[in-house]
């Protein structure tokens, strides 16, 4: 059961303007989400994280959203530039609500691309 | 230098041969993971181990085992690949046991293709 969903494959903007990614979850225990980028032939890097007390977190050109009442969060990156194509990655804590924290369920994925 | 290695980044093998990727890092982390990626399915978790005398199943362990034979030295094992196991496979760690300063730092990754 993916209780971290992607369900956007892809998702093509042109640059200078806002891409906004998206990602849903099932399981209201989650108290925390990571968001990780990833470029071919590199592995997942950390971008941008947000506690479940919060409904924003900002850094730079990226912003983290969560609804916690419709279980969803959304990355949005502005101005998008070319150099942000990659695959986007959604996570949380998989053992959302207990004490053995440090192993991340992740979603599928969305393949950005930014056009020049 | 890289802090997370793997070798080897890419390996073709043949159904039924054992195959074994390594994983090494020198951030000091007591925590290490094995997850690998699949089109459309993002990355799932194969083994963890949060120092070298534990040692746990993540939600797809079958077919796969593990070894951790340093602080910085994970292995993971395919005792007998199967064509099914082709895939991206990423080693990681992390150093705290909190989930919000718990992020992870992957390795470059292996292209592991069954044939």
């Amino acid at each position: 059961d993916q209780q971290v969903k992607q369900n956007s494959p892809s998702l093509s903007v042109q640059e200078g303007r806002i891409s906004i990614l998206n990602c849903d979850y099932t399981n209201s225990m989650f108290d925390y989400f990571l968001w990780y980028k990833k470029y071919p032939a590199e592995g997942p890097t950390f971008l941008i994280s947000i506690s479940s007390i919060k409904d924003k977190n900002e850094d730079g050109r990226f912003t983290v959203f969560l609804n916690k009442s419709a279980k969803h969060l959304s990355l949005h990156i502005v101005p998008s530039q070319p150099g942000d194509s990659a695959v986007y990655f959604c996570a949380a804590p998989a053992n959302a609500g207990g004490t053995s924290y440090g192993k991340l369920t992740f979603g599928q994925g969305t393949i950005l691309t930014v056009h020049p | 230098d890289a802090d997370v290695t793997q070798t080897p980044r890419n390996r073709i093998t043949k159904t039924g041969k054992r195959i074994m990727l390594e994983c090494s890092q020198t951030k000091g982390h007591d925590r290490m993971y094995w997850y690998r990626q699949d089109p459309g399915l993002g990355l799932r978790l194969i083994y963890y181990s949060f120092d070298v005398k534990d040692i746990n199943k993540g939600e797809i362990s079958d077919g796969y085992s593990v070894s951790r034979q340093a602080q910085a030295k994970f292995s993971l094992s395919l005792e007998s690949a199967i064509p099914n196991q082709t895939a991206l496979y990423f080693c990681a760690t992390s150093v705290s046991d909190r989930a919000d300063t718990d992020t992870q730092y992957f390795g470059p990754g292996t292209r592991l293709t069954v044939l």
